[in-house]
């Protein structure tokens, strides 16, 4: 059974740019999540979504991000404009139901140049 | 901001020797999860706890879930070079379930 499956693996763009990650959480998962990973701020949340609707997007730093899931098998995380300091691994994780335990991806790290 | 508090931040241990690394919380939690992490790729998921008192293991790990429910830990016995990595504790508070919160990590380096 395929795991939670994060595209693109790798990014980089120049600063100003519109980036957008993309993510298929595990199938029959009905919550999924948005991290961002740093050295400085380790493993921090951005939003998750439960049945397809953002429950909590508190961690998002500020306008420019932005987070959807059109349907229970896509979510993307978009950053327009992308600016060097976002730059870090983005998660997206998947889980069963609402607050049991969650399922990561392999992760997309973006380079903003 | 993040809510638990993991410790120690790093741990330098030579093989065979156990591993214990702990989470605190200012608020009950429901849920406590472990995760490692392997450079390059995503948390994985070690253990997880649903009750007050648990205790489960998995292997050489074994991990509890505290009876205040704001606290956890983990232990790893008899380690190996192959447990080197960041292991995270992770947990879903009373007061906004489903938002699974992370701790800072523990780095544990093995050495022969």
């Amino acid at each position: 059974d395929a795991g939670v499956i994060q595209s693109p693996r790798h990014e980089v763009t120049e600063m100003g740019q519109e980036v957008t990650l993309r993510c298929k959480p595990i199938s029959g998962h009905n919550s999924l999540f948005w991290y961002r990973q740093t050295m400085m701020r380790g493993l921090e949340l951005l939003i998750y979504f439960n049945n397809n609707v953002p429950i909590d997007d508190s961690g998002m730093p500020e306008d420019r991000f932005s987070a959807k899931m059109p349907n229970a098998s896509f979510s993307t995380l978009k950053i327009q404009p992308s600016e060097p300091r976002d730059s870090a691994v983005y998660f997206c994780a998947s889980s069963l139901a609402r607050g049991l335990e969650a399922f990561f991806g392999q992760g997309t790290r973006l380079t903003v140049v | 901001g993040q809510q638990l508090n993991q410790s120690p931040q790093s741990m330098f241990i030579q093989e065979g020797e156990d591993v214990s690394m702990n989470c605190t919380s200012s608020s009950i939690f429901n849920t406590w999860l472990w995760y490692k992490q392997d450079p390059g790729e995503g948390p994985v998921l070690l253990i997880a706890l649903y009750k007050a008192g648990e205790l489960t293991s998995n292997g050489r790990l074994t991990a509890q879930f505290g009876i205040t429910r704001k606290d956890s830990f983990l232990n790893i016995s008899a380690s190996i070079p192959s447990d080197v990595g960041i292991y995270f504790c992770a947990g879903n508070p009373t007061d906004s379930w489903g938002k699974l919160q992370f701790g800072a990590g523990t780095q544990v380096v093995v050495t022969p």
